[in-house]
């Protein structure tokens, strides 16, 4: 499958719990991006990274949340001590280049906390 | 704030009638507009995007329709079918970066 692969694609955490979110881009792509959804609402823009580099976080949140895109492996979006607000599919997508390039999309993680 | 708004909420057309959703921006330094399709449990799937130097951009049954002056741009689905039912989102992208600013989506039924 050479599309965007998030993992797992359910998940379920307990307020307080950490959350970790994995994505590997599609094949060649080297530019990463996490967005939010809402049921009934569209996608938010959470963080933009390249390989080892942060290049945009301006829509995640100051606490708690953090991303990173290695040299190796995987992108992981970090949710810590999750709060039931939290609750939402989160959609990774990646693309060739950064600039006016189609954002190919994984089928997100749904996470649900009780 | 919403960078871009879309109409209407939810959509119903008749088997082989045409489909319109509408979108609008207010930040000029928008330059690459895209347009997705998300079925229930997957993510959005890239259907066409268009720039503003053009007006108009056609991929089968499916045309993008921007008025750069308006700051308006549409999707029309042509000969609309039951397997179009989806939901559809707009989206902007700034020319100084690389996040898409996504409207709140149509839920589009297309009725046999």
């Amino acid at each position: 499958n050479a599309g965007v692969m998030q993992n797992p694609r359910h998940l379920v955490r307990r307020r307080g719990q950490e959350a970790r979110l994995r994505c590997s881009p599609m094949k060649g792509h080297s530019h990463v991006y996490w967005y939010r959804q809402l049921p009934e609402e569209g996608l938010k823009f959470m963080v933009y990274l390249q390989k080892e580099n942060i290049i945009d976080e301006s829509g995640m949140p100051k606490e708690r949340f953090s991303a990173e895109f290695p040299k190796e492996g995987p992108s992981i979006l970090r949710i810590q001590q999750v709060v039931r607000g939290d609750s939402a599919a989160y959609f990774c997508a990646s693309s060739l280049s950064g600039r006016n390039q189609p954002q190919h999309f994984g089928d997100g993680t749904r996470l649900s906390i009780l | 704030q919403q960078q871009v708004k879309q109409s209407p909420q939810s959509l119903i057309v008749q088997k082989g009638g045409i489909s319109i959703i509408n979108c609008a921006y207010e930040n000029t330094a928008f330059d690459y507009f895209p347009w997705y399709q998300q079925f229930p449990g997957k993510g959005p799937a890239l259907l066409i995007a268009i720039r503003p130097d053009v007006s108009e951009k056609k991929e089968g049954r499916f045309t993008i329709s921007f008025n750069k002056s308006a700051k308006q741009f549409s999707l029309h689905i042509m000969d609309s079918q039951p397997g179009d039912s989806a939901t559809y989102f707009c989206a902007g992208e700034r020319g100084a970066g690389n996040q898409f600013y996504f409207g709140t989506g149509t839920s589009l039924t297309v009725i046999p």
